[in-house]
């Protein structure tokens, strides 16, 4: 069965510091996802890694995945107040099932 | 351009009773898969619809079923409640793999 464990599930950090979520997966996957989601609320994609050594940036975030390693990681640069949310990695198994983690509940304390 | 709808947008229900579920996916997506998602838990697949057949299905039982219309609208019907099946029920359209989600229906069973 296929296992997608994130690392780790509960994270407080202060304002300003930096850190990284990690994403193992027990099977063969060509693309993987990132979500965040807010308390109540939906989904929001935030980054789609297609390829072994694949490199996304968006604002505070930077996700990477190693293909090899079946290891996806998002790293958090001077974290802030507004990043506080759960985040999700899933897996793509050839486009018809998506696996996803565990969750890792974040708060960014001032 | 809608993005992904769901109705309605919160139920109660009583175990034993039946309850069925609304998503109207993305202008010019063909693809909805569903999701169930317990409360601090990652969304676990049930099963996705393509072409109104169902093409993959999670390990859900069989009181979870569905189906897709030639409009490509979809619904999820649970029969026999159970006080377990309380969750947000999402549902996320794709036309070529990236999954956008919809805001999903909270369901509690009493």
């Amino acid at each position: 069965e296929l296992k997608v464990e994130q690392n780790p599930l509960f994270l407080s950090m202060q304002e300003g510091k930096n850190y990284t979520i990690y994403c193992n997966y027990s099977t063969t996957s060509d693309r993987l996802y990132w979500y965040r989601q807010d308390p109540g609320k939906s989904l929001e994609s935030l980054f789609v890694l297609l390829s072994n050594g694949a490199v996304k940036q968006e604002g505070r975030l930077m996700a990477s995945l190693d293909t090899k390693a079946r290891l996806s990681t998002l790293h958090i640069t001077a974290a802030v107040h507004d990043l506080s949310a759960t985040y999700f990695c899933a897996v793509d198994i050839n486009g018809n099932q998506f696996y996803f983690g565990t969750g890792t509940s974040l708060t960014v304390i001032p | 351009d809608a993005g992904v709808t769901q109705s309605p947008t919160h139920l109660i229900k009583t175990r034993g009773q039946q309850v069925t579920l609304r998503c109207s996916p993305k202008s010019g997506h063909d693809t909805v898969s569903w999701y169930q998602q317990a409360l601090g838990q990652g969304p676990q697949f049930i099963f996705q619809y393509y072409e109104e057949e169902e093409r993959q299905r999670g390990n859900f039982p069989d009181r979870f079923s569905g189906h897709q219309f030639p409009n490509y609208s979809s619904e999820l019907n649970v029969n026999a409640l159970l006080l377990g099946d309380s969750a947000l029920y999402l549902c996320a359209s794709s036309l070529a793999r990236t999954q956008y989600f919809g805001p999903g229906t909270r369901l509690l069973v009493l």
